[in-house]
């Protein structure tokens, strides 16, 4: 079964509008951490933001925010106020706390462009 | 500022050859992994490594070997390339002293095997 699931593969999203990329998730492990990473044309992958399985609040950092619903095993990326410099790939990716070397699993990720 | 570098951006090569892809971190990192990146199949590991001469095998190990000699550099050799070992690989590291363990990626290797 797939441990991380986008099931957006592209999007479009009006300049200045927000938009929520979702994703999906799988695990038996009480402690797990989740993360989003943008993944721009130049190909390097930049990461956005965390979410740990324990974290009572969700997470933000400027205008990337995380819908955590832990029950629906769930982890929605929203960005507020979409720029043009916000097309790009997105994935989200799951670390689980019982494996060795802070492996990382991802989802297939979403193709996000912004219109003008 | 952490930086992952990758020998080459574009590689194109001829199936049959060996490939050695090369990656350096300058962050002193211990941990540090290859995947390939195929178009809806998101990122999936090849190998990681822990420390200097450890290696663990990741999800798609098959055709693929790795060699870490130093601490800041992890290679990924491909000993026989094949038609289907054509894709994007993309080199991270990651250090478990800090939290959360956040990996940091290099700009990646697009191979062509022809």
């Amino acid at each position: 079964a797939q441990k991380i699931t986008q099931t957006q593969p592209g999007m479009f999203v009006q300049e200045k509008e927000a938009v929520t990329l979702d994703c999906t998730y799988d695990t038996s492990d009480p402690s797990y951490g989740l993360f989003w990473y943008k993944q721009p044309s130049s190909g390097e992958m930049i990461f956005l933001i965390y979410q740990g399985s324990y974290d009572q609040q969700n997470a933000t950092e400027g205008r990337y925010s995380l819908n955590f619903q832990k029950a629906r095993k769930s982890a929605n990326l929203v960005i507020s106020a979409s720029q043009l410099g916000d097309s790009a790939m997105y994935f989200c990716a799951m670390r689980e706390n019982n494996n060795a070397g802070n492996m990382l699993t991802f989802g297939g990720g979403t193709r996000l462009m912004v219109k003008p | 500022d952490v930086k992952v570098t990758q020998s080459s951006r574009y590689l194109v090569k001829r199936t049959g050859e060996k490939v050695f892809l090369e990656c350096v971190q300058d962050m002193d990192h211990e941990n540090m992994f290859w995947y390939r990146q195929d178009p809806g199949l998101g990122l999936r590991l090849i190998y990681f490594s822990y420390d200097v001469k450890m290696k663990e095998k990741g999800d798609i190990p098959e055709g693929y070997s790795v060699s870490r000699e130093k601490k800041e550099r992890f290679s990924l050799i491909l000993e026989s390339a094949s038609t289907n070992q054509t894709s994007m690989y993309l080199c991270a590291s990651s250090t478990p002293g800090a939290f959360p363990y956040e990996q940091y990626f290099g700009p990646g290797t697009r191979l062509t095997v022809t």
